[in-house]
């Protein structure tokens, strides 16, 4: 069946580096990939997304970067800061009416070493 | 303020017993979700709505309910048939076509079996 490989699971960086997560998916017609974080105790909250007609989304310090033909997409993080610390997933869905299959990857944790 | 709200935050089961979770969204969405989060895991998906008084087993729907009588409701019943229910629990709502699917994310319940 369809699923989504995230890597890696956890993952330390220095405060001011940058982060980078990646995920591969295993459905050719996914067209709709979103990215949650998630802190402690807490639903997660989209982030970033990034649909299958652009390559790269930037939002200020999180970019997002998308190659079809791979079918692989990687989240950035720069200039990373103690409160970016929290589980990121990923995700891969197909989007447009009577379709509603999510795949979340497993997940990674960010640690932002001050 | 729009958005899916949860309830109770806290919730204890004991054995044998079967206990209903709460949500409620007004964001006018006509899909709804249920996922389990494990500690230290990712998403799966329980049962989900596309439309009122419809609903489909997800992934581990095996010792769960749901009702779906109005559009912004979605109760869980976690029964006494569910031998491991100890888990943080996961409403989520989304459009249906249009401009896409974005699932958002309430913030969850934490049951535990006493």
């Amino acid at each position: 069946g369809e699923n989504v490989e995230q890597h890696p699971s956890t993952l330390s960086v220095q405060e001011g580096d940058s982060a980078v997560i990646k995920c591969t998916y295993s459905d050719s017609a996914s067209n709709y990939f979103p990215w949650y974080k998630q802190e402690l105790g807490k639903g997660p909250q989209l982030i970033i997304d990034i649909r299958s007609n652009v390559g790269e989304k930037k939002d200020q310090r999180i970019a997002v970067t998308l190659n079809k033909t791979a079918k692989h997409f990687s989240l950035h993080i720069t200039e990373t800061q103690p409160e970016d610390s929290a589980v990121y997933f990923c995700a891969a869905t197909t989007s447009g009416s009577g379709t509603y299959k999510y795949i979340f990857g497993t997940g990674t944790r960010l640690k932002v070493l001050a | 303020d729009g958005g899916i709200t949860q309830s109770p935050k806290y919730l204890f089961r004991k054995e044998g017993q079967n206990v209903t979770l709460s949500c409620e969204q007004n964001l006018n969405h006509d899909a709804m979700y249920w996922y389990r989060q494990d500690p230290g895991q990712g998403l799966r998906l329980i049962y989900y709505s596309q439309i009122v008084n419809d609903f489909q087993k997800g992934d581990i729907a095996e010792g769960y309910s749901v009702s779906r009588e109005k559009k912004e409701s979605f109760p869980l019943t976690v029964t006494s048939a569910q031998k491991n229910p100890t888990a943080f629990y996961l409403c989520a709502s989304s459009s249906t076509g249009g401009s896409g699917n974005t699932i958002y994310f309430g913030e969850g319940s934490w049951l535990t079996v006493v």
